[in-house]
């Protein structure tokens, strides 16, 4: 069974243009999540998908940050325009079931640089 | 809110037992986890304590305990495989089934022969 897939691996852009990551979980988790790490801090939670609908979006630092699920399938994070800032790892991971209790499949992350 | 303390890092010799700590202050979760995550790698579950108490995998060993705050991580019989940086996490309360995790600043493992 295929793990979580994220694309790119790394990224390098400059400030205030757009960069677009994308997530395709592991086939049949409904629950899809994004997680970022900055510069060797804790790993902070963005937002989660159940199917195709935004379940919690609470993480999302501020509007130049749009996740979509369209289909219920693989995610996108678009940064728009991209600021210093937002350099950092970027995490999706995916599980069959929300709940604490639930293991969740991380994929390898996004490293966006932003210049 | 909710915040998790590690150490940053910890170094221990092959064979031996290393203990990671986590210390969390929150208004209320569910349970706590672990993850590993090798250099540049994805994060891989380890373990979940819902109650207070142990919970054994193999090597690997997780303790939790509500009245104290505190739970930690025991790697036994270290191998230099298990060099690694650790994370404790938890599901924060109330957040329904969100599944969303708090993790703390995670914990670096070094192995040496």
């Amino acid at each position: 069974e295929a793990g979580v897939t994220q694309f790119p691996s790394h990224s390098v852009i400059e400030k205030g243009q757009t960069v677009t990551l994308r997530c395709d979980p592991i086939s049949g988790h409904d629950n899809l999540y994004w997680y970022r790490r900055v510069m060797g801090k804790e790993i902070k939670f963005l937002l989660h998908f159940v199917k195709e609908s935004k379940q919690d979006e609470s993480g999302m630092p501020n509007n130049r940050f749009l996740a979509e699920r369209t289909g219920g399938t693989y995610s996108t994070l678009k940064v728009q325009p991209a600021e210093l800032e937002d350099s950092g790892v970027y995490f999706c991971a995916s599980s069959q079931l929300a709940g604490p209790y639930n293991e969740q499949f991380f994929g390898p992350g996004t490293r966006l640089t932003v210049l | 809110g909710q915040s998790l303390e590690q150490p940053s890092e910890v170094t221990a010799v092959e064979g031996a037992i290393v203990q990671i700590n986590c210390t969390y202050q929150t208004s209320g979760f569910y349970g706590l986890s672990w993850y590993q995550q090798h250099d540049g790698g994805a994060p891989t579950f380890l373990s979940y304590n819902g109650l207070d108490g142990l919970e054994e995998t193999g090597r690997f060993s997780s303790f939790l305990s509500r009245s104290d705050s505190y739970g930690y991580l025991l790697l036994q019989e270290l191998q230099m495989k298990d060099s690694a940086s650790y994370f404790c996490a938890v599901s924060p309360a109330p957040s329904g089934n969100t599944g969303k995790l708090i993790f703390g600043q995670g914990t670096t493992l070094q192995v040496k022969p």
